[in-house]
């Protein structure tokens, strides 16, 4: 099966301009999510989707930081303004549908992100 | 809360030596641990898992790990280390009700040296 794609693999802006991450699951995978994993620290969970609806959001810096998955599929994340301590490695990972907490979460390869 | 230490940022091992790779955990109610390897510029990759049963699990490129809920630990070990599994180990933990997401640890990076 194919894996988690996720793009750009590389991006790099100036402080306060917007950048936009785009990932596509595993094929019937419910549940997706958005870590981030800052250089020598473990990945931080942003959003977690079930189908097209917010499960967690709670670690998502709301005033910058936006995502959706509108049709339940792929999504996007948006970053608008960036600032300096947002360069980090954007993940992406999916588990299938009934996420029990014992499914695995399989993750993309990531979008680095380096704000200049 | 949930959460996960790792208390060793690198381990250096010499080639064919066992290795042991420390994690432990904190959850209110039951745990479902994993451990996942990171290569350069890759993705998190899964290695293995407890969720219930036998305390020691046997996951990829042969790997294990045991599970000790008196100490809530679950550390990850190998009888004879390869160069190529020099790589970065991360924990993660989630509890086995609700819906949370799995919470990672710092990462341990692991150097095996031929």
């Amino acid at each position: 099966e194919a894996g988690v794609a996720q793009s750009p693999r590389y991006k790099i802006i100036e402080k306060r301009q917007s950048v936009a991450f785009w990932c596509n699951p595993i094929s019937g995978h419910a549940t997706l999510y958005w870590y981030q994993q800052i250089l020598g620290q473990g990945p931080k969970l942003l959003i977690q989707f079930q189908n097209n609806g917010v499960v967690d959001d709670s670690q998502l810096p709301k005033d910058r930081f936006s995502a959706e998955r509108l049709k339940g599929v792929d999504s996007t994340l948006k970053i608008q303004p960036a600032k300096l301590e947002d360069s980090a490695v954007y993940l992406c990972a999916s588990t299938q549908q009934g996420d029990s907490g014992a499914n695995v979460l399989t993750f993309g390869a990531g979008s680095r992100l380096t704000v200049l | 809360a949930q959460s996960v230490a790792q208390p060793e940022d690198q381990v250096n091992v010499a080639e064919g030596n066992p290795l042991t790779v420390k994690c432990t955990y904190s959850v209110s109610g039951n745990p479902y641990l994993f451990w996942y390897v990171q290569y350069p510029n890759r993705g998190l990759q899964f290695l293995l898992k407890y969720i219930t049963g036998d305390n020691l699990v046997k996951g990829s490129y042969g790997f294990e790990a045991e599970f000790n809920k008196s100490q809530t630990s679950f550390h990850l070990k190998k009888p004879s280390a390869l160069v190529s599994d020099s790589a970065l180990y991360f924990c993660a933990v989630r509890e086995d009700t609700g819906r949370r997401a799995l919470t990672f640890g710092s990462g341990t990076r692991l150097q095996v040296q031929p």
